[in-house]
């Protein structure tokens, strides 16, 4: 299994800002991935973290609005960008290792 | 027609029974399944995967796969109220994407 720790655990923010969330993993893996989870729902893939190129998105999700970072094996951040009210949400990233998806703690993002 | 359903519960059953879990999916090329299980303000913890038709167990967690009927479940054996969780089914076409489904709330009463 992996070890995934993210910061910041919970953040609230004024509209129109940006936060960016970081995601680290304890060894190394090939595939991390980001997710978010809006009150009382499930969990919805945002992208792919795709180390040394471009993440891939999900339909729905823009780079613009959530660019994400992948230096190397081990970490990978995700930006919310712009920030409305409609962005409040837990935003959870994985990793894989084997058959097996891991997730972190998450980070929960209150949007004023 | 959402591609992965779960009846959202809650499934209430008492401390002993077995509890079941349903979920089934709407994408044929599906091939591995997984159930998570989430206690409230955590994250998702994973409980096991089957890829195979038939039945996968793990200490009181069978999964069952059915990919003709495309139907997936979870039976947890001597339910304990520490059980008392949502359960997210999530379906991936290989081992790496998941869709999950929107989880079923399990109540396990003493």
């Amino acid at each position: 299994s992996a070890v995934i720790s993210q910061k910041p655990s919970r953040d609230i923010c004024q509209r129109g800002t940006s936060l960016t969330i970081q995601c680290q993993v304890d060894s190394q893996v090939t595939m991390m991935f980001w997710y978010r989870q809006q009150p009382g729902q499930s969990l919805t893939l945002i992208a792919t973290a795709n180390q040394g190129s471009e993440a891939t998105y999900e339909s729905g999700f823009v780079i613009d609005k959530f660019p994400i970072s992948r230096p190397n094996l081990t970490f990978s951040t995700l930006t919310v960008s712009n920030m409305s009210p409609e962005d409040s949400s837990i935003y959870l990233c994985s990793a894989q290792t084997g058959d097996e998806q891991f997730f972190g703690p998450g980070t929960r993002l209150t949007v004023l | 027609q959402k591609e992965v359903e779960q009846n959202s519960g809650p499934l209430s059953v008492p401390e002993g029974a077995i509890a079941s879990l349903n979920c089934t999916y709407s994408d044929r090329g599906s091939q591995s399944f997984f159930w998570y299980r989430q206690y409230s303000g955590k994250s998702p913890e994973l409980i096991m995967f089957i890829y195979s038709n038939g039945d996968k167990e793990d200490g009181r967690f069978t999964a069952q796969l059915n990919k003709a009927s495309q139907y997936v479940s979870l039976l947890i054996r001597d339910s304990q109220p520490s059980d008392s969780a949502t359960y997210l089914c999530a379906v991936s076409r290989g081992f790496q994407k998941l869709v999950f489904g929107t989880g079923t709330r399990l109540l396990v009463s003493p």
